[in-house]
């Protein structure tokens, strides 16, 4: 079955380490999406890519960042600059950029040690 | 800017009651609506969706319908199950921008 594959399921940070949330698809889509969400709050964009070898920052991408070597591959790296970083995280893809519904992972939960 | 504001959560009922989660909108042109559910400790599932005013969205019982004089669009059902309890959000979409504004999530909680 075609689908968005997020791992690890729970990841534990201690305080100043980079650590990578992985984000793998099968559906042949070319846009993939970063989400960070937070208890009582929606879904805020933290990054986006609609091609291989392209990103954009979306609405709150300082302490992140995102390569796109691949095309079913959109890996996340929470940076120690992100003072805040526990939250859940969920990736997204879509067919292309603007293309509706997206598909979404199961996420990773991030927590700090 | 473009905004979705979703009723507070958690709703709980009991099974088999009626369900609104309302959902409003401010947005400066033509957007797309879209409500999504959350099961507990998966993703999100789009559950339904409409695309202009007037348009009537439905799903698994589910309905919402877009609503331009009130800039709403909110979710109903009939009877709820158990098995309807998770996570509901509101999110409206420009085609092209290509970017999702989520309200901040409804939790729904239905006792048997």
């Amino acid at each position: 079955d075609g689908g968005i594959t997020q791992s690890p399921k729970y990841l534990f940070r201690k305080e100043g380490q980079n650590v990578t949330l992985s984000c793998e698809q099968n559906l042949n889509h070319d846009a993939m999406y970063w989400y960070r969400q937070d208890p009582g709050q929606g879904l805020r964009l933290i990054y986006y890519s609609q091609i291989v070898n392209d990103f954009q920052k979306g609405d709150i991408a300082e302490g992140y960042s995102v390569s796109r070597e691949k095309k079913e591959s959109f890996p996340l790296t929470v940076t120690s600059a992100q003072k805040n970083p526990t939250a859940f995280y969920l990736c997204a893809s879509t067919a292309t950029r603007g293309a509706q519904p997206q598909h979404f992972g199961d996420g990773t939960r991030l927590s700090i040690l | 800017g473009d905004s979705v504001t979703q009723m507070e959560g958690p709703v709980t009922l009991s099974e088999e009651a009626f369900l609104t989660i309302n959902c409003t909108y401010t947005a400066t042109g033509y957007p797309s609506l879209f409500w999504y559910v959350q099961y507990p400790g998966e993703g999100l599932q789009l559950l339904l969706k409409a695309t202009k005013a007037d348009d009537k969205g439905s799903n698994k019982g589910f309905e919402a319908t877009y609503r331009k004089e009130t800039t709403s669009f909110h979710l109903e059902k009939g009877s709820v199950q158990v098995s309807d309890s998770a996570v509901y959000f509101c999110a409206l979409f420009y085609n092209q921008g290509g970017k999702l504004i989520f309200g901040q999530g409804t939790e729904l909680s239905v006792k048997p």
